[in-house]
């Protein structure tokens, strides 16, 4: 596609249930990142996939978060037994995979999580 | 870790006029990128400039240029002749060198431009 796409928009559950967020990333863009901005805040890593392998996950905060890339290019951050503290924007960004300064990362539009 | 520090939560400037927001940030690493990106309302994150730790001229993008300080770690952007659309919150970000290298943000400054 033309950019980064994050679906849904906006999404409101009920404290403990599951909810998954999608993100497409450009076409061709090897690198996929899961950021996480909560009110007031600047964008926290998450996770960071090459490919369809997970190559740092360090920023994910407990085991109830969980993201996949199966086959390389859709990408969901998964979210079991949420909190009131999960609420923020879910960013996701993607790029191609040199590390050079030029290699611009390009996000999305995040996903609003509200959780009540 | 890397930190990144932004101590203006908030700035004001006049259509037309020149605004400087500040950054600074902390790092044991010598080669490192930075950047800083607008972030409108519609939450996309937007690259507006970045610069090379090495490189000691400083990075120019239209009206955005940067003052980048290596030795006091400090990385301050310039917004000449300001224009209303450029009201956003602006952050900004290292970045280490390398593949797999996330981006980390200072906890931003949101710029209000009036007439």
């Amino acid at each position: 596609g033309a950019g980064v796409s994050q679906t849904p928009s906006n999404k409101v559950t009920e404290k403990g249930k599951y909810v998954e967020l999608r993100c497409d990333p450009i076409s061709g863009h090897t690198a996929l990142y899961w950021y996480r901005q909560s009110l007031g805040q600047g964008p926290e890593f998450l996770i960071y996939f090459q490919g369809t392998g997970a190559a740092d996950d360090s920023g994910l905060p407990n085991d109830r978060f969980f993201a996949v890339r199966p086959e390389g290019s859709v990408s969901t951050l998964k979210i079991q037994r949420t909190e009131r503290g999960d609420s923020a924007v879910y960013l996701c960004a993607s790029s191609l995979s040199s590390g050079s300064i030029s290699t611009e990362a390009f996000f999305g539009q995040g996903t609003r999580l509200t959780v009540v | 870790a890397q930190t990144v520090t932004q101590s203006q939560p908030e700035m004001s400037v006049q259509e037309a006029e020149t605004v400087t927001l500040s950054c600074t940030y902390d790092t044991s690493e010598s080669d490192y990128y930075l950047f800083w990106y607008k972030q409108p309302p519609s939450r996309q994150m937007i690259l507006v400039i970045r610069q090379e730790a090495y490189k000691q001229q400083n990075a120019t993008e239209n009206r955005f240029s940067v003052n980048f300080q290596k030795a006091a770690k400090s990385f301050s952007l310039k917004i000449s002749d300001s224009q209303l659309g450029d009201a956003a919150m602006y952050f900004c970000a290292y970045r280490r060198p390398g593949t797999a290298s996330k981006l980390t943000f200072g906890t931003g400054t949101r710029l209000q431009v009036t007439l």
